[in-house]
């Protein structure tokens, strides 16, 4: 079957520290990557997507993630968080004009002060 | 602005009752979904629609009915059927096929 993992369901991490969160998903093709975040309180979000072209792409925030195609992965990254980007965070995927978009369990990151 | 609206935001039923959550869309999208989310489950999908009039399955359809008579409009009705409805409900809409989906405010379900 299909699937979308997150590696981390749980993240710590103090201010000023690195993240990189983890998505991997089991499909074939060609396919269409995204992360969406939801901040306490808010609705869910748009962070990034990936559909073709180079592989490094920049969402909002200071956010990046790596199609890495070889791996089946799509992992999330930002050089220094802070305390605001407390949230939950979903890797999703999708085959490339689907509809059904499919989600990953979700990560949520604590950033302390 | 455009976007998404979701109502009630908390909605509560009695077992046996079926219950129907809205969602209204302005963004002229064509496409519109349903999901649940259950913690440490994330979104699951349970009924989407391309266009008017045509709607389909997602993975947990089972309990749960939509309609969509109206681009803007996409009720979901919770039936009697459903075993175990308490949630949090999220609408979300797309320009079509493969494109990010924009989400409302959600709406959370619990039984009396």
């Amino acid at each position: 079957a299909q699937s979308v993992s997150q590696h981390n369901h749980h993240v710590i991490l103090s201010e000023a520290a690195s993240l990189e969160l983890g998505c991997n998903y089991s499909y074939g093709g060609t396919v269409n990557l995204f992360w969406y975040v939801q901040y306490p309180g808010q609705h869910l979000q748009l962070l990034l997507k990936y559909f073709s072209g180079d592989p490094l792409v920049k969402g909002i925030k200071g956010f990046e993630a790596e199609f890495i195609k070889s791996k089946f992965s799509f992992n999330l990254r930002k050089p220094s968080v802070q305390w605001s980007d407390t949230a939950e965070y979903f890797c999703a995927v999708t085959r490339n004009s689907g509809y059904a978009l499919n989600f990953g369990k979700g990560t949520s990151l604590l950033v302390t002060p | 602005d455009g976007g998404i609206t979701q109502s009630p935001k908390y909605l509560f039923r009695k077992e046996g009752q079926n219950v129907t959550l809205s969602c209204e869309q302005n963004l002229n999208h064509d496409a519109m979904y349903w999901y649940r989310q259950d913690p440490g489950q994330g979104l699951r999908l349970i009924y989407y629609s391309q266009i008017v009039n045509d709607f389909q399955k997602g993975d947990i359809a089972e309990g749960y009915s939509v309609s969509r008579e109206k681009k803007e409009s996409f009720p979901l009705t919770v039936t009697s059927a459903q075993k175990n409805p308490t949630a949090f409900y999220l609408c979300a809409s797309s320009y079509g096929g493969g494109q990010p989906q924009h989400f409302g405010d959600g709406t959370r379900l619990s039984i009396l």
